[in-house]
């Protein structure tokens, strides 16, 4: 079982709906948790932060269920700029990261 | 306050060579991390630096190496490289509660 799991997709939407990307991952005892954008041949870029309370910046929203391993990001009102490959990503000890292997969004006109 | 800077960003070797990659931590970072990531794929944890030394270590094997310096900026070497080493290389510094990228560098072993 890889250390954190994401749908591939690819997620084909239009402008302006909602997406959501899901993630899990196996190591209970992971200390952060975060979601990075990371464009075409490009380096990863911090999107935001997870916390159990939730948190919200703009059109995103992240969520974190620690009893189910679980992650969640949601889109609002997708842009076209939106069109990326979205990484999950748990920090563990010592500031290692892990990343899933990344959920790729279209948005398409 | 510069971010975190990679050098080269593209590189072109042949099989059995060896390189070197380097990167300067965002400031205020002591810690460095470098990942390599396949097409395709997640970054995938080589090792990381703290204190000038290696702390922690993937999956790789040991023609992966590396350094940090007095001045936290850190050096990735990879020696008899493999066709299989092309990727993108992608250095982190990191605090407690975030971590931020490179630009990476990408190598091609033909």
């Amino acid at each position: 079982r890889k250390e954190v799991e994401q749908d591939p997709g690819p997620f084909n939407v239009p402008e302006g709906a909602t997406v959501a990307f899901n993630c899990t991952y196996s190591n209970s005892a992971s200390q952060s948790f975060f979601w990075y954008r990371q464009d075409c041949r490009k380096e990863p870029k911090l999107l935001m932060s997870v916390y159990s309370s939730g948190n919200e910046d703009g059109r995103f929203t992240a969520q974190l269920n620690r009893a189910s391993q679980y992650i969640s990001l949601l889109i609002r009102d997708s842009k076209l700029s939106d069109s990326a490959t979205y990484l999950c990503v748990v920090m563990e000890y010592g500031n290692k990261l892990v990343f899933g292997a990344g959920t790729i969004l279209r948005v398409k006109s | 306050d510069a971010g975190v800077t990679q050098s080269p960003t593209h590189l072109i070797k042949t099989r059995g060579q060896q390189v070197t990659l380097r990167c300067s931590p965002k400031s205020g970072h002591d810690t460095v991390s470098w990942y390599q990531q396949a097409l395709g794929q997640g970054p995938q944890f080589i090792f990381q630096y703290y204190e000038e030394e290696e702390r922690q270590r993937g999956n790789f094997p040991d023609r992966f190496s590396g350094h940090q310096f007095p001045n936290y900026s850190s050096e990735l070497n990879v020696n008899a490289l493999l066709l299989g080493d092309s990727a993108l290389y992608l250095c982190a510094s990191s605090s407690q509660t975030e971590a931020f990228f490179g630009q990476g560098t990408r190598l091609t072993v033909v």
